[in-house]
């Protein structure tokens, strides 16, 4: 069955550094997501992304973060000066049609310093 | 208010067991519903889509009231691999992003 894979699984960052976190969506679908979820506490969506473009955004989503499709395959996440409370674990999830479940990655573990 | 809200648990029930899980939301204009499971430290891994109709897989059932915003999902003869946490999650906007409870912890004893 065709995963969404996520690269790194951990990534250890000094406060202040730039952080680029890896998705290889499903390779036929059209709809992108990042989540993030901190330690103990529920899922939260950050961003959404469909045809080159984001389609929506969450508060959490400030100016310090930004997404891109660089290829036909991967979607990136980068943050550009990470805080100690960007700690969480971020996953990546894809899905052909917006009205169809989305498919989750394992998820990248991201540690500030 | 929550935007989808879920009671935390812990539920500890024998191997065998009947047990439901309950979750209401409050976006009226919610579009798809969803139960996902999560093990520990582990992303989120889709249960079930869930109906108006109610619709059924195997042990699992899910049901869903949009009058009262309410959805639920009942698991039969419950196996010790069903133990993890129950995701009750909401798809709304433009980009059908995902709202997420906090999630229903299940132990399911030997």
């Amino acid at each position: 069955e065709p995963e969404v894979t996520q690269t790194p699984s951990h990534q250890v960052t000094q406060m202040g550094q730039e952080v680029i976190l890896r998705c290889v969506p499903i390779s036929n679908h059209l709809y992108f997501y990042w989540y993030r979820q901190i330690l103990g506490q529920k899922v939260e969506f950050l961003v959404s992304f469909y045809n080159n473009e984001i389609s929506e955004k969450s508060e959490i989503f400030d100016d310090q973060f930004s997404v891109e499709r660089p290829d036909g395959s991967n979607f990136t996440l980068k943050i550009r000066s990470t805080k100690l409370e960007d700690s969480a674990m971020y996953f990546c999830a894809s899905t052909e049609f917006s009205n169809q479940p989305q498919h989750f990655g394992d998820g990248t573990r991201l540690s500030i310093l | 208010r929550k935007e989808v809200e879920q009671d935390p648990g812990p539920f500890n029930v024998p191997e065998g067991a009947t047990v439901a899980f309950n979750c209401t939301y409050s976006n009226s204009a919610s579009q798809s519903f969803f139960w996902y499971r999560q093990d520990c430290r582990k992303e989120p891994k889709l249960l079930m889509s869930v109906y108006s109709s109610g619709n059924e897989d195997g042990r699992f059932t899910a049901q869903l009231n949009r009058a009262s915003q309410y959805i639920s999902l009942l698991i039969r003869d419950s196996k010790l691999s069903d133990s993890a946490t129950y995701l009750c999650v909401v798809a709304s906007g433009s980009a059908r992003q995902l709202t997420f409870g906090s999630g229903t912890q299940l132990t399911v004893l030997p």
